[in-house]
């Protein structure tokens, strides 16, 4: 069985930089086909992409947040880590991280996704 | 970062035929990319519905079908259930290798 899970802080202060652990089980980081990607929800509102991670350590950024994101990965610990610099309010949201199966050098469907983190960004 | 686009709302009544657009560009979809589409009950994790365009995993009924033309894609839903009120989204990929979701439909059950 294939799970995702999510951790990390669930209050951030403005400016702070947030890391999240995404550690997996059931498949592994090097498996060729399969990758990491992190998505986030903010409350009420649609999902964004926000980077992947594939087991060759290719890695890709949203065009819009990669001066702030860095996705990396432990393979032996099963583990995919993600930080946010410079958090800000509108980083509010529930964060998920998802398995990415890949065709070639492109992510394709995210499947399964972990529970999901609400992180709140706030003084 | 490009966006896929996707009505806000669509609604129907049991057993009734609704359909969800999203179009995309020639960046992503129209680049022959993959469209792939998630159902997200309300407060649930989103759960794929539909991958590579027109493919249903194992458990998925078949009354939700996708299909894709040119840069844009639908997810038909035939037989309307009570359960399908949910959110749905689309997903691809673009040509800067990242990933794109649509903005969100919101199906209900009259």
């Amino acid at each position: 069985q294939v799970t995702l899970k999510e951790s990390g802080p669930v209050l951030v202060k403005p400016t702070e930089t947030l890391t999240l652990t995404c550690t997996v089980s059931g498949f592994s980081l090097s498996n060729s086909r399969m990758g990491v990607s992190w998505i986030r929800q903010p409350p009420g509102k649609a999902l964004e992409w926000l980077a992947h991670i594939f087991s060759n350590d290719e890695k890709s950024y949203s065009t819009s947040l990669k001066n702030r994101l860095t996705i990396s990965k432990d393979t032996s610990k099963s583990q995919v880590v993600l930080t946010m610099t410079n958090m800000d309010p509108v980083d509010t949201a529930t964060y998920y991280c998802a398995r990415t199966t890949i065709f070639g050098v492109v992510g394709e469907w995210f499947d399964p996704w972990g529970q999901g983190t609400l992180v709140t960004v706030s003084s | 970062q490009s966006v896929l686009t996707q009505p806000p709302s669509v609604s129907g009544a049991p057993g009734q035929r609704v359909t969800i657009s999203c179009t995309g560009s020639s960046s992503n979809i129209g680049a022959g990319y993959h469209v792939h589409w998630y159902q997200q009950l309300p407060g649930m994790v989103p759960k794929v519905l539909i991958y590579r365009d027109n493919n249903r995993p194992s458990g998925v009924p078949d009354r939700f079908s996708g299909s894709k033309s040119g840069t844009s894609a639908s997810l038909v839903i035939t037989g309307l259930q009570a359960e399908d009120e949910a959110d749905y989204y689309c997903q691809s990929y673009d040509n800067s290798l990242t990933g794109v979701f649509g903005t969100g439909t919101k199906v209900t059950v009259l």
